[in-house]
Parts: structure tokens; sequence; C-alpha cells
């Protein structure tokens, strides 16, 4: 049963407007998210993170959000750019539980491809 | 400049036929983990190294091995490759379990 959930496989978007990708999650531990980016026939690269203990995280143009209560998180891109076009990889941790209860599950990401 | 180098980028192997995929980091990390990705899939954790420590997850078939002999290598061995076991091949490292992963660009692994 997955734990990190992706429902949207894909995404389209013009440029300079708003991406909005969601991932939901079924595990009341998990107290850490990530956001992967990853280009084809790169691995993933590390794009933002948020703790439990926030509901917002901003890093130039990419902010994510936390719903604890609904155990949802977003990644907002604004504004798009084309070379935003790339698979998104959320993933969470119970990182404050310690052992391998560390280790990230990931969701199975959403291509978004943002149209000039 | 990579710090987590995956070699070979793509691997073809026989049904059966034992492969190993080898991957090194300049990072100087002290945990490295092996994940498989399928088409469209999460990526899925194998195992993973905190030093010298071996942690097997519970559903990692036994055909799946590994072996890490310093900080900076570490090698996923495939005693029996099946069918299924085509995949990428993910190796990623970190400073510290619940630290941020850094990844490797993968080895595609194909079984005729």
């Amino acid at each position: 049963d997955q734990q990190v959930k992706q429902n949207s496989p894909s995404l389209s978007v013009q440029e300079g407007r708003i991406s909005i990708l969601n991932c939901d999650y079924t595990n009341s531990m998990f107290d850490y998210f990530l956001w992967y980016k990853k280009y084809p026939a790169e691995g993933p690269t590390f794009l933002i993170s948020i703790s439990s203990i926030k509901d917002k995280n901003e890093d130039g143009r990419f902010t994510v959000f936390l719903n604890k209560s609904a155990k949802h998180l977003s990644l907002h891109i604004v504004p798009s750019q084309p070379g935003d076009s790339a698979v998104y990889f959320c993933a969470a941790s119970a990182r404050s539980y310690g052992g391998s209860q560390g280790n990230l599950i990931f969701g199975k990401g959403t291509k978004l491809s943002v149209k000039p | 400049d990579a710090m987590v180098i995956q070699n070979p980028r793509y691997q073809v192997t026989q049904f059966g036929k034992p492969v190993t995929l080898s991957c090194s980091q300049t990072l100087n990390h002290n945990v490295m983990y092996w994940y498989q990705q399928k088409s469209s899939q999460a990526p899925k954790l194998l195992f993973h190294y905190y030093d010298k420590d071996f942690n097997n997850e519970a559903d990692t078939p036994d055909n799946f091995q590994s072996r890490r002999p310093n900080t900076s290598f570490c090698f996923l061995d495939i005693r029996s490759p099946g069918l299924g076991d085509a995949a990428m091949y993910l190796c990623a490292t970190s400073r510290g379990r619940q630290a941020q992963q850094h990844f490797g660009d993968g080895t595609r692994l194909s079984i005729l």
C-alpha cells in the first residue's frame, strides 16, 4: 500500500503561470517531506523540504505547503519556466523516530511540462 | 563535478547471469543507499549501509546483495537476474540517515 501518493502522473502548464504539484501521505509518523526533481537520464536532485513543525517553506520560485490535518503537501512553482519541465517526486520520512524510520518513502512522481 | 557516480550507465545481462553495479562518491557521506525504480513507479529502497552496518529492507529479494568495501564505494550484486529485475537502479548517499540524499544518475539494467 502506497504511503506517499502523487495522483497526477502528468501536468501541463503555460510558461509564466503557476504550477501546483500535489502529494498525499497516509503515515501520521511522517515528519519531514522533500521534493526532488528529475530530468531524463539524470538522477533525482533535491529541490526543497519542509519539516512538520512548519506549514510553508519558500525558496525562490518554489514554495512547499504542508497541511498536516489533511496529510497533504503541495509544491508551487511561480512563475513556471520551460526549464522546470521534469518529473517531480514527493518523498517523506519519519525522521524524528530515528533509525530506518528516517528512510525516504517516495511517490511515483508527476511529470511537469511547461510550454513556451 | 559528479559527486555520486554510477557505473555503468547502461548494463545488459542475460537471464540468470550474475551482474554487479557500482557506485562511488566523493562526498565522504557515511550512508549509502540502493534504490530500484521501475517504469512510472516510485524509487523503492532495497537496502542501505550506515557506515559498515548493512540494513536490508524486509521485502528485498534474497537475489539482491550489496558490498561496501570502503566509505567511497558500494556495489549491488544481483546473483541470478530475472526478467522482473529490469529497472533503473539508483545509488544515493547522505550524511546521517535523516539528512538529504544525493543521487547518482542511475544504471539502467536490461535482461535478455
